[in-house]
């Protein structure tokens, strides 16, 4: 089945405790990106990937890392979380990035306290 | 600076009526436009998109319009089921500065559909 997997699906951690939210797509998609969903506020984009080690910031890049090491992983990387970086985090990939169709993951609930 | 906006937060409709979402934008360059369904607890989906050289977009009981001149979009749901009751999110697709393709949503409008 093509889809996105992200992992873990809920995580409560505390501030400044590093952490690693894992995204995989089996579809080839050269794209892929991450979001953050908060109250009011929609999807904003955190950072994005065209293709292997070629990744740019988005719209809320301060306090998250990325990486592109293989073409179907995209992991982020929170060094330091703090408690405003708790949010609903989304993971999506695309075959075409010009028009869009991203194939999102089921998403990760991160709460830091 | 929101580049994508949807001014409505929700929005309620009898189901067999149709449904009407709205859509602005101001970044001219974008080349595409989508629209996305949320369900609660799961990722968006896709759900239906237009080309900027285009003007509508059919597919079953969605359609897109898209007014270029009032950098202006609307999604058509007819008729409204209540399995169409989600959050509805607005999306537009442009070259970044970087020269890779970004994606730009809006802030989302929850439509209800009442039997």
């Amino acid at each position: 089945e093509a889809q996105v997997t992200q992992n873990p699906r809920y995580l409560i951690t505390v501030t400044g405790k590093k952490l690693t939210v894992t995204c995989s797509q089996n579809m080839n998609h050269e794209y892929m990106s991450w979001y953050r969903q908060d109250p009011g506020l929609g999807l904003r984009q955190i950072y994005y990937s065209m293709n292997v080690e070629v990744t740019d910031k988005g719209d809320v890049p301060e306090g998250y890392k990325v990486s592109r090491k293989e073409k179907r992983n995209f992991p982020l990387i929170l060094e330091s979380p703090s408690p405003n970086q708790t949010s609903l985090y989304f993971c999506a990939s695309s075959l075409y990035g010009e028009s869009g169709g991203y194939t999102f993951g089921s998403g990760t609930r991160l709460t830091v306290v | 600076d929101q580049q994508v906006k949807q001014n409505s937060p929700s929005l309620s409709v009898q189901e067999g009526r149709i449904s009407i979402l709205n859509c602005d934008y101001t970044n001219s360059m974008f080349d595409y436009f989508l629209w996305y369904k949320k369900y609660p607890a799961e990722g968006p989906t896709f759900l239906i998109s237009i080309s900027s050289i285009k003007d509508k977009n059919e597919d079953g009981r969605f359609t897109v319009f898209l007014n270029k001149s009032a950098k202006h979009l609307s999604l058509h749901i007819v008729p409204s089921q209540p399995g169409d009751s989600a959050v509805y999110f607005c999306a537009a697709s442009g070259r970044s500065g970087a020269g890779s393709y970004q994606l730009t949503f809006g802030k989302g409008t929850k439509l209800s559909v009442i039997p």
